[in-house]
């Protein structure tokens, strides 16, 4: 199996803030990797597909990078709506999750 | 509009058995891989099983395999997933998704069916 160690488990930050999420498989993935955005009793959300494409309708403030077995997941500037789980996806093998970072309002 | 909504959770016993099933709509439903997530209280996500278009792969977590089986018909637009020998640690949210192994992401979630096993 392809382990995902996401980091931080847990993050403090304020609105407008820049934040980086980073994600890191056991062995490479090539650019299999999605990102996830879920609020609580909800679904979980497509934000960022093949590492660093944006999902359609997903704002611009959201981006992601990397390839091989680092990657990062950024917001340029937190907005209140953002506040809620996040979590990456390898899709290279049966897919496996990170283990979710949870973003709250500092 | 794409839409994916389960069916079929509930409460069930130690190594009873339930079907759940996903109905999809807004999209050509044969064209797609679909994946079984789930979720237990208070957790993360996890992969369970799924499904090549033509029904022709499937995969299971080793956590599944040999309890579980995926299934779909193109016709009804319609997924499934056999649940057999259920154990407490299944108890989980289970979400109807588009897409699976070596897609670039699953982008069509259904809201998720809740399967409780208890005594």
């Amino acid at each position: 199996d392809i382990q995902l160690t996401q980091s931080p488990s847990f993050l403090s930050a304020s609105v407008g803030d820049r934040v980086t999420i980073t994600c890191r498989a056991s062995q490479g993935i090539t650019s299999y990797l999605a990102w996830y955005q879920q609020k609580p009793g909800k679904a979980p959300k497509l934000l960022i597909f093949a590492a660093s494409r944006l999902q359609t309708g997903v704002p611009s403030r959201f981006s992601g990078s990397g390839s091989g077995t680092e990657f990062t997941l950024t917001i340029s500037s937190l907005q209140p709506e953002d506040f809620a789980t996040y979590y990456c996806q390898q899709l290279h093998s049966y897919p496996t999750f990170g283990q979710g970072t949870r973003l709250e309002i500092k | 509009q794409e839409q994916l909504v389960e069916s079929g959770g509930g409460l069930v016993k130690p190594g009873g058995s339930l079907r759940l099933s996903c109905a999809a709509s807004g999209f050509t439903f044969s064209d797609y891989y679909m994946s079984w997530i789930r979720q237990a209280p208070g957790k993360g996500l996890e992969w369970v099983s799924d499904i090549s278009s033509s029904s022709s792969y499937t995969q299971y977590a080793d956590s599944v395999k040999g309890r579980f089986t995926i299934s779909r018909d193109n016709a009804k637009n319609s997924l499934y997933l056999q649940m057999n020998s259920l154990r407490a640690d299944d108890t989980a949210v289970y979400y109807c998704v588009r897409g699976g192994a070596r897609s670039y992401g699953m982008d069509v979630w259904g809201q998720g069916t809740t399967v409780t096993v208890s005594s």
